[in-house]
């Protein structure tokens, strides 16, 4: 069974870009969330989407959004890029009610 | 809100030796707790897990007990291995007997040496 498939592994954006990263989930998994990983602010939750819908958000400025589509793929875009967006980007799936979250490998963004 | 205090780093062991990563947690309710291992330049993996009080999770000689009382979810190894060398994450989900909107500790850098 293929894990956690994340899109671009790396990329270098400049200040004032917008990005877009994707996430496949597991196959049969609903529950796609997102965390952003930084030296400084650790592991932070930034939202997680289910059936297309949004259920969480956590504590990001509107420049972060994300989307899910039938197929339980999501993305997520930052627009209007800043230095301090350079992080690690994390997708995690889960079955509907699982008790289990499966990381992916992350995207690494770095803003210049 | 829910929160995870998780020991400071880093932890140097010799191989062998017995291994303690302290975690303790704040939140409402009936979380959830996990252990996540983090190896350079991937992703997080489910170490293991425990959904209600006085669950043991284990895997590949690791443990951990959640203890209420305390409201902690200490990790232990009783002989550690150069492989396991990695960051440790603790975690929480709020949502009882799921993994949404997971909170995190800082991470604690393990390096063992032979």
């Amino acid at each position: 069974k293929a894990g956690v498939t994340q899109t671009p592994r790396y990329l270098i954006k400049t200040r004032g870009q917008q990005v877009t990263l994707s996430c496949s989930p597991i196959s049969g998994h609903r529950s796609v969330s997102w965390y952003q990983q930084t030296p400084g602010q650790g592991l932070q939750f930034l939202f997680e989407y289910f059936s297309e819908t949004q259920r969480n958000k956590g504590n990001f400025p509107g420049r972060f959004s994300g989307r899910q589509f039938s197929n339980s793929r999501s993305e997520m875009n930052v627009s209007t890029l800043e230095l301090g967006d350079s992080a690690l980007y994390l997708c995690a799936s889960s079955l509907a009610g699982g008790a289990e979250a499966f990381f992916g490998q992350g995207t690494r963004l770095t803003v210049v | 809100g829910n929160s995870v205090t998780q020991m400071e780093g880093p932890v140097t062991l010799s191989e062998e030796a017995f291994l303690t990563i302290n975690c303790t947690y704040t939140a409402t309710g009936y979380p959830s707790l996990f252990w996540y291992v983090q190896y350079p330049g991937e992703g997080l993996q489910l170490l293991l897990k425990a959904t209600k009080a006085d669950d043991k999770g284990s895997n590949k000689g690791f443990e951990a007990t959640y203890r209420k009382e305390t409201t902690s979810f200490h990790l232990e190894k009783g002989s550690v291995q150069v492989s396991d060398s990695a960051v440790y994450f603790c975690a929480l989900s709020g949502d009882p007997g799921s993994a949404r909107q997971l909170t995190f500790g800082s991470g604690t850098q393990l390096t063992v040496l032979p």
